[in-house]
């Protein structure tokens, strides 16, 4: 069965520093790895995913994510945070034999001005 | 592209009424919808995966009964909570995924709050 683990329920940050949200997987096979970000009341929007390629993936908002296959690792990164990036991410996981995206727990950033 | 829309964003009720929450792809055509909910400072609960036409697939411990799941067309699902209680107050959120648009990652609404007093 796939799972992902965050292992931080909060994670805080002074705004300028770079900050990490880690995120560890499984699956039985290859997986797709994925972030999403949730603001208060709001639905989830797509940072970025790793499907194949290069390890180190871009996406919105200034973020990247590594995977590590031999960690099991997707951890979230992101050079230099700002204030707005204060929200709950989720990391997630899809075997791409299978149809489901299972969700972590989900991490909230706090960025501190 | 690749827009849903859910309706309402926010709903109160009585308990023991029914509440209908519309899960709508704007601008591409949805085969599989999915429908998760999310209680306070916790995770999204996969809820049920319904596929266009067919009947929806529920997560083990989620009462079909209860949540009604309709994928009439490649546009729209629905949820229907029948006989409402206090305790399926909650944050509902759907997914879609669309043909032809099948790049991993699902796109999601911005999510109903239901309320039951």
């Amino acid at each position: 069965a796939q799972s992902v683990a965050q292992p931080e329920d909060q994670v805080n940050v002074a705004e300028g520093n770079p900050l990490t949200v880690k995120c560890t997987y499984s699956v039985s096979g290859n997986p797709y790895l994925f972030w999403y970000v949730q603001y208060p009341n709001r639905g989830l929007q797509f940072l970025l995913k790793y499907i194949t390629g290069d390890n180190l993936v871009k996406g919105s908002y200034g973020f990247e994510a590594e995977f590590n296959k031999s960690q099991t690792s997707f951890h979230l990164k992101k050079p230099s945070a700002l204030v707005s990036d204060s929200a709950l991410y989720f990391c997630a996981v899809r075997d791409i034999r299978g149809d489901k995206i299972i969700f972590g727990k989900g991490t909230r950033l706090h960025i501190l001005p | 592209g690749a827009v849903v829309s859910q309706h309402p964003s926010w709903v109160i009720c009585k308990s023991g009424t029914s509440v209908k929450i519309e899960c709508r792809s704007l601008d591409f055509q949805a085969t599989t919808m999915f429908w998760y909910r999310q209680f306070p400072k916790q995770s999204l609960m996969l809820m049920a995966t319904s596929n266009e036409g067919s009947k929806a697939t529920y997560e083990q411990g989620v009462e079909k009964d209860k949540f009604l799941i309709n994928h009439a067309s490649l546009t729209l699902s629905t949820l229907t909570v029948t006989s409402a209680h206090p305790e399926d107050s909650s944050f509902y959120i759907c997914s879609a995924r669309g043909r032809g648009l099948d790049t991993g990652e699902l796109f999601f609404g911005e999510g109903s709050r239901l309320t039951v007093l």
